[in-house]
């Protein structure tokens, strides 16, 4: 079965510095999806951030890019330039077609807080 | 487009009565998800429904626990004669095709707290 760690239960960074969160996971697929998912006080799940396991390049959005290591099982999440804004739980999320269908798994998140 | 809507977005239950949650998917979606998350947990995957048919219900506790997406209307995540265990926030997502190569747009969710 797929699982999903992240094994920071908490971060924190200083406003405009660069944070770096880690996710890990352990499959025995191929091919695959990872993403990272945003959680605000708010509780809306935002998605940050995609990754498809057959590309080499790592994605990017804006201020947010991650490190994928396939060979590792790694799949970290860098914010640049963080704001206030950017203070939530963070998850790390995988999926694959061969598993349950729509079924995303998802490690336990990493709080990020973000200090003026 | 007024994104996944859910609601109640908070609901109180004593022990025994029932739950039922709601929840609109996208427009143009036709797949939706639930998912529970417990306190200081990630999501939980819990059914994955189209149009009037239930396609994986995996996650989903075999007791107490059903959902539907009717041809009209919203789906619905029914929880009988509760209990404090059920107390979490219940998420749908919807998308436009399955998981994965379609991001799943997941709204605002519904807290559930069993008195």
């Amino acid at each position: 079965a797929q699982t999903v760690t992240q094994s920071q239960p908490e971060m924190s960074v200083q406003e405009a510095e660069t944070v770096t969160l880690s996710c890990t996971y352990d499959t025995s697929e191929s091919d695959y999806y990872l993403f990272w998912y945003k959680q605000p006080p708010s509780r809306q799940m935002i998605l940050v951030i995609r990754q498809e396991a057959y590309k080499q390049q790592n994605a990017t959005e804006n201020r947010f890019s991650v490190n994928f290591q396939k060979a590792a099982k790694s799949f970290s999440l860098k914010i640049s330039d963080s704001q206030l804004g950017d203070a939530a739980m963070y998850f790390c999320a995988f999926f694959h077609y061969g598993g349950s269908q729509g079924n995303l798994i998802f490690g336990k998140g990493t709080k990020l807080s973000v200090k003026p | 487009n007024a994104g996944v809507m859910q609601n109640p977005r908070h609901l109180v239950r004593r022990r025994g009565q029932e739950a039922r949650l709601r929840c609109s998917p996208m427009k143009g979606h036709s797949h939706v998800y639930w998912y529970r998350q417990l306190p200081e947990e990630g999501l939980k995957f819990m059914v994955y429904l189209q149009k009037e048919n239930i396609i994986d219900e995996s996650g989903m506790p075999k007791e107490r626990f059903s959902a539907e997406f009717p041809k009209e209307g919203p789906s619905i995540l029914r929880i009988q004669q509760v209990v404090r265990g059920d107390s979490a926030a219940y998420f749908c997502a919807s998308s436009a095709d399955r998981a994965g190569a379609n991001v799943l747009t997941f709204g605002a969710g519904s807290r559930l707290t069993v008195l």
